[in-house]
């Protein structure tokens, strides 16, 4: 069975530049999650939607920072314009139910912005 | 905010020692969990723990939940060199806004030396 799919799975962009990271989250659950992770603030929570509906964005840093689930299979979380600031492991994850016990989480994507 | 407090932040032992990571929390969880991350991956749930005084084992692993569900502890035995990894723990709080989101501690990076 397929995991969560993340790609690219490692980006270098140039500061100023816009940022696309994807996510297929497993066929079935309707709850999904973007975080972040570095050294310095761990794995912090971005946002999450459950059937398709962002529930909270309370985690997303700031207003360069944009995502969508435009349907159950597909979401992005968008960097625009990127910062070096925002290099970081970004990981999505998914679950079957928005309270459910155990989330899944893909490969993520390391972003390095220079 | 709602914070987990792991610790400790490192730790580098022997094979065949034991030890133990503690992850605190001021605010009372509804379930906790404990995730394991090796480089270049997601993390991968080990254990969900619910009820207060709970204890559940995992080959060499013992999960133990406190009492009052504030706080988690997770004991490794005859620590082998496969368990090195970054062992995170995270922590669904009930109800209000915080419902579906799992807050994570800023883990424990483990080196199990042969």
């Amino acid at each position: 069975d397929a995991g969560v799919i993340q790609s690219p799975r490692h980006e270098v962009t140039e500061m100023g530049q816009e940022v696309t990271l994807r996510c297929k989250p497993i066929s079935g659950h309707n709850s999904l999650f973007w975080y972040r992770q570095t050294m310095m603030r761990g794995l912090e929570l971005l946002i999450y939607f459950n059937n398709n509906v962002p529930i909270d964005d309370s985690g997303m840093p700031e207003d360069r920072f944009s995502a969508k689930m435009p349907n159950a299979s597909f979401s992005t979380l968008k960097i625009q314009p990127s910062e070096p600031r925002d290099s970081a492991v970004y990981f999505c994850a998914s679950s079957l139910e928005l309270a459910g016990r155990t989330q899944y989480f893909g490969p993520g994507t390391r972003l390095l912005v220079l | 905010t709602q914070l987990l407090e792991q610790s400790p932040q490192f730790l580098s032992i022997q094979e065949g020692e034991n030890l133990t990571v503690y992850c605190n929390s001021s605010s009372v969880f509804s379930s906790l969990q404990w995730y394991r991350q090796e480089p270049g991956e997601g993390p991968v749930l080990l254990v969900t723990v619910v009820t207060g005084g709970e204890v559940k084992k995992l080959k060499r692993l013992t999960f133990q939940f406190g009492d009052a569900r504030k706080d988690s502890s997770l004991h490794i035995t005859a620590a082998q060199p496969g368990d090195t990894g970054l062992y995170l723990c995270a922590g669904m709080y009930a109800g209000g806004t915080s419902y579906g989101k799992l807050t994570f501690g800023q883990g424990t990076i483990l080196t199990v030396h042969p």
